[in-house]
């Protein structure tokens, strides 16, 4: 099934040290993978993506890494800021049929940087 | 200018009121979307349009209708509001197809209360 209206797992990080968020996918059909970043008050923001034909992805301090046997999706911030405090969530596109390019959003990840 | 504006940015209206979100884009997108989103859980897909004369159910459709009124114009119809649809609401538009670059643009969301 997919990932859709759970209740949102936090993770806490000091100022500077390195963050890992995790996301699970459920439909092996999906070849294209995104994380947003969700402030309060805002609508989610891209922040990098990735096709089901590349395992690892580089921006800047931001790395996403795609494990497709496991259907396991992860976003890595280096050095995390008091500014990526957000809600991160991960997003699929699924190919082929009525559903493509229809975007299904995975479990989000409360973000909270401390300083 | 927002590249997808979304009116109002907040309302607050009485049960069984007939109630339209409308949202606009410029980026030039033939698809558009609209989400639900509901305190601590992630977005849901209420309706989406791939173009002018395609409208899609998404996953919870039941009591919203849409409209999709031009290239740039989708707007979402609550025909008989209840306050179980008191939510945060985003627009959002993509490319087609397999140019997906970028995922989807979303705008900053309208906050509609229903009491």
């Amino acid at each position: 099934g997919e990932n859709v209206g759970l209740h949102l797992p936090t993770l806490s990080v000091q100022e500077g040290d390195n963050s890992i968020i995790n996301c699970a996918y459920s439909n092996s059909a999906s070849d294209y993978f995104i994380w947003y970043k969700q402030e309060s008050g805002k609508g989610p923001q891209f922040i990098i993506d990735i096709r089901s034909n590349m395992d690892k992805r580089q921006g800047q301090r931001v790395t996403v890494l795609l494990n497709k046997t496991v259907k396991h999706l992860s976003l890595q911030i280096a050095a995390t800021q008091p500014g990526d405090s957000a809600v991160y969530f991960c997003a699929e596109i699924v190919a082929g049929g009525t559903s493509y390019g229809k975007l299904t959003f995975g479990q989000g990840t409360i973000l909270t940087v401390h300083p | 200018d927002a590249d997808v504006t979304q009116t109002p940015r907040n309302r607050i209206t009485k049960t069984g009121k007939r109630i339209m979100l409308e949202c606009s884009q410029t980026k030039g997108h033939d698809r558009m979307y609209w989400y639900r989103q509901d305190p601590g859980l992630g977005l849901r897909l209420i309706y989406y349009s791939f173009d002018v004369k395609d409208i899609n159910k998404g996953e919870i459709s039941d009591g919203y209708s849409v409209s999709r009124q031009a290239q740039a114009k989708f707007s979402l119809s609550l025909e008989s509001a209840i306050p179980n649809q008191t939510a945060l609401y985003f627009c959002a538009t993509s490319r087609t197809g397999r140019d997906l670059f970028g995922g989807y643009t979303f705008g900053s969301g309208t906050r509609l209360t229903v009491v």
